[in-house]
């Protein structure tokens, strides 16, 4: 079964610009995160989707939107790139909300020149 | 919400050494307790997970054990292998409405043959 899987694996973009990240999650999981880890840090949490219906939003600027579709796939928007959106951007699935852990993709590297 | 404090890194072992990485949080009400390992270049694995007081989670001869008491998570290894090389993570999940994952800076372990 194919795992999570996220495209594109690498993009450059510039400041200024608008960029879509896609993420398909693991067959039969319901629900999509989103989370931005800078290098050398953490994950940070941006957005929970489950049913389609947003359930939990980081502390990220309205810059940072989303959206989960019919088949359950997500997709992450940022408009108005900074410098500072550099980075990893990860998804991650689970059935319902996340009691039993997440599946991560290998994440999105997001350059911001 | 919640929040996580993880010993800084980073740690040095020789292959075979005991391994002890050392985790404590804070959240609001009983959280899940997961440690998630990621390799150079990837995106985060789950590693093992604990979803009450005192339950232990184990895998690939890594444990932890869930310390209500303490608020702690520490996780162990009795022999590392230079494949354990990896940043390890632990992140509280849930407590009262918050479905997402609180991660630490993260921990580098370097095994060294």
């Amino acid at each position: 079964d194919a795992g999570v899987t996220q495209s594109p694996t690498h993009l450059i973009k510039t400041r200024g610009q608008h960029v879509t990240l896609r993420c398909s999650p693991i067959s039969g999981h319901k629900s999509v995160s989103w989370y931005q880890q800078v290098l050398g840090q953490g994950p940070q949490f941006i957005f929970q989707y489950y049913e389609k219906e947003e359930r939990g939003r980081g502390n990220f600027p309205d810059r940072f939107s989303a959206r989960q579709f019919p088949n359950y796939s997500s997709e992450l928007n940022v408009n108005a790139l900074l410098l500072g959106d550099s980075a990893l951007y990860l998804c991650a699935s689970s059935l319902a909300l996340g009691t039993d852990g997440y599946t991560f993709g290998s994440g999105t590297r997001l350059t911001v020149v | 919400g919640n929040s996580v404090t993880q010993m800084e890194g980073p740690v040095t072992l020789s292959e075979e050494a005991f391994l002890t990485i050392n985790c404590t949080y804070t959240a609001t009400g009983y959280p899940s307790l997961f440690w998630y390992v990621q390799y150079p270049g990837e995106g985060l694995q789950l590693l093992l997970k604990a979803t009450k007081a005192d339950d232990k989670g184990s895998n690939k001869g890594f444990e932890a054990t869930y310390r209500k008491e303490t608020t702690s998570f520490h996780l162990e290894k009795g022999s590392v292998q230079v494949s354990d090389s990896a940043v390890y993570f632990c992140a509280p999940w849930g407590g009262g409405s918050n479905y997402k994952l609180t991660f630490g800076k993260g921990t580098l372990l370097t095994v060294n043959p």
